[in-house]
């Protein structure tokens, strides 16, 4: 069936580091890909997507891209900031209402 | 626009009672979802509805009833709560972009069943 594997955090990050979660998944055919980003004591807010294969989803500084060849779709950030602390999840969906999560990874960003 | 909202917050139960988390959304959204999320599994889809009248059993159904007799509200029901059921739960609602599917969330309800 259908799933998501993310790196393990917690990921810890002086500010303006550079940040990469990795993210591959299993599907048949042409899933969508998306990050959630989840403050504390916030519920899932939609980071960015990416509907088809090479597309790269960007939102708030943060990028990732469908790769089809390696069923990944890493997220990536060039300079993060203690406000980007928060748990961040990759989900998939196969063109219906129903996501996929991963586990969810913890980025703490330190000053 | 409010979106998607949950309530209540927080609840305790005891093991055994009954009770039904409420949420509601103004978006005018047809699909509506419940996920639960606990520790070191991400977010689990316990049912989801397509409609008004129209509900389905997600992964992790077993002991939740659900109902959709609006567009707006999606209420979950716990029948005989139980420890296990200890969790934060989660409603969404979804509207169509494209060919993707994007979820609002609401902001959650923490149950602690003892």
């Amino acid at each position: 069936g259908n799933s998501v594997t993310q790196m393990e955090g917690p990921v810890t990050l002086s500010e303006e580091a550079f940040l990469t979660i990795n993210c591959t998944y299993t599907a048949t055919g042409y899933p969508s890909l998306f990050w959630y980003v989840q403050y504390p004591g916030e519920g899932l807010q939609l980071l960015l997507k990416a509907t088809k294969a090479d597309d790269k989803g960007s939102n708030k500084g943060f990028e990732a891209t469908y790769r089809k060849e390696t069923t990944s779709f890493h997220l990536e950030k060039g300079s993060v900031q203690v406000s980007d602390s928060a748990v961040y999840f990759c989900a998939l969906s196969q063109n219906t209402d129903k996501l996929i999560f991963g586990t969810g990874t913890r980025l703490q960003v330190f000053p | 626009n409010a979106g998607v909202t949950q309530t209540p917050k927080f609840q305790v139960l005891k093991t055994g009672q009954s009770m039904t988390l409420q949420c509601a959304q103004d978006m005018n959204h047809e699909y509506m979802s419940w996920y639960r999320q606990d520790p070191g599994m991400g977010l689990r889809l316990i049912h989801y509805s397509v409609g008004a009248g129209i509900t389905d059993q997600g992964e992790v159904p077993n002991g939740y009833n659900v109902s959709r007799s609006t567009t707006e509200d999606f209420p979950l029901r716990l029948l005989s709560a139980a420890p296990s059921q200890t969790s934060v739960y989660f409603c969404a609602s979804s509207s169509i972009l494209g060919t993707s599917y994007e979820q609002f969330f609401g902001p959650g309800t923490r149950l602690t069943v003892l």
